[in-house]
């Protein structure tokens, strides 16, 4: 099993639409969590952190489940500009590594 | 602040030839990163410092990959001989030592082994 999965995609959402993607990993020893945005030939980004309580930017909404292991992105009220590759990174404390799954799709049609 | 600084943002090289990019950091950041993205993927971690130091080279395929960062500041990464599957962008990221989570990229070496 990859340390990190995700759904490669392409997600292609509708402007305005609520589109959500998660992340799965491997090693229960994972500290903490993030979710980097990658512009087409640009170099990634980071979006948020993934807090255990959740946390809430804007339009972004980031999630913790521990016990099954996933981090979950939702976008509300997409945008064209939200068209991107969302990189889901795994930090591990133990190693004092960073690991990034491959990423996951987006694409907003007009 | 100045970001994290690479070169030649493009190379276009011939199998079996050699090539070497150079990554500078932000002043500060003593974690520097080599990572290794192929088109449609993820970056692939190669190479981790910790100021002059190696932490973590074990997916560096060393019988053609070289890193050194030998003032624990600027980093340069070499392939020799370079093979087509090596065509991808490699990545300088580098990392405050209070922030675990947050790496700061450079826009990337693009190569093009032909």
């Amino acid at each position: 099993r990859k340390e990190v999965e995700q759904d490669p995609g392409p997600f292609n959402v509708p402007e305005g639409a609520t589109v959500a993607f998660n992340c799965t990993y491997s090693n229960s020893a994972s500290q903490s969590f993030f979710w980097y945005r990658q512009d087409c030939r640009k170099e990634p980004k980071l979006l948020m952190s993934v807090y255990s309580s959740g946390n809430e930017d804007g339009r972004f909404t980031a999630q913790l489940n521990r016990a099954s292991q996933y981090i979950s992105l939702l976008i509300r009220d997409s945008k064209l500009s939200d068209s991107a590759t969302y990189l889901c990174a795994v930090y591990l404390n133990r190693d004092d590594k960073i690991i990034f799954g491959k990423g996951t799709r987006l694409h907003i049609l007009p | 602040e100045a970001g994290v600084a690479q070169s030649p943002r493009y190379k276009i090289i011939e199998k079996r030839q050699s090539v070497a990019f150079w990554c500078n950091p932000i002043s500060g950041h003593a974690t520097l990163y080599w990572y290794q993205q192929i088109l449609g993927q993820g970056p692939k971690l190669l190479i981790q410092f910790q100021n002059n130091g190696v932490v973590d080279d074990s997916q560096l395929p060393k019988d053609r990959f070289s890193a050194e960062r030998l003032k624990g500041v600027d980093s340069t990464l070499k392939i020799q001989p370079a093979k087509l599957e090596d065509s991808a962008v490699y990545l300088c990221a580098s990392r405050h030592p209070e922030y675990t989570g947050e790496l700061f990229f450079g826009e990337g070496s693009r190569l093009t082994v032909l």
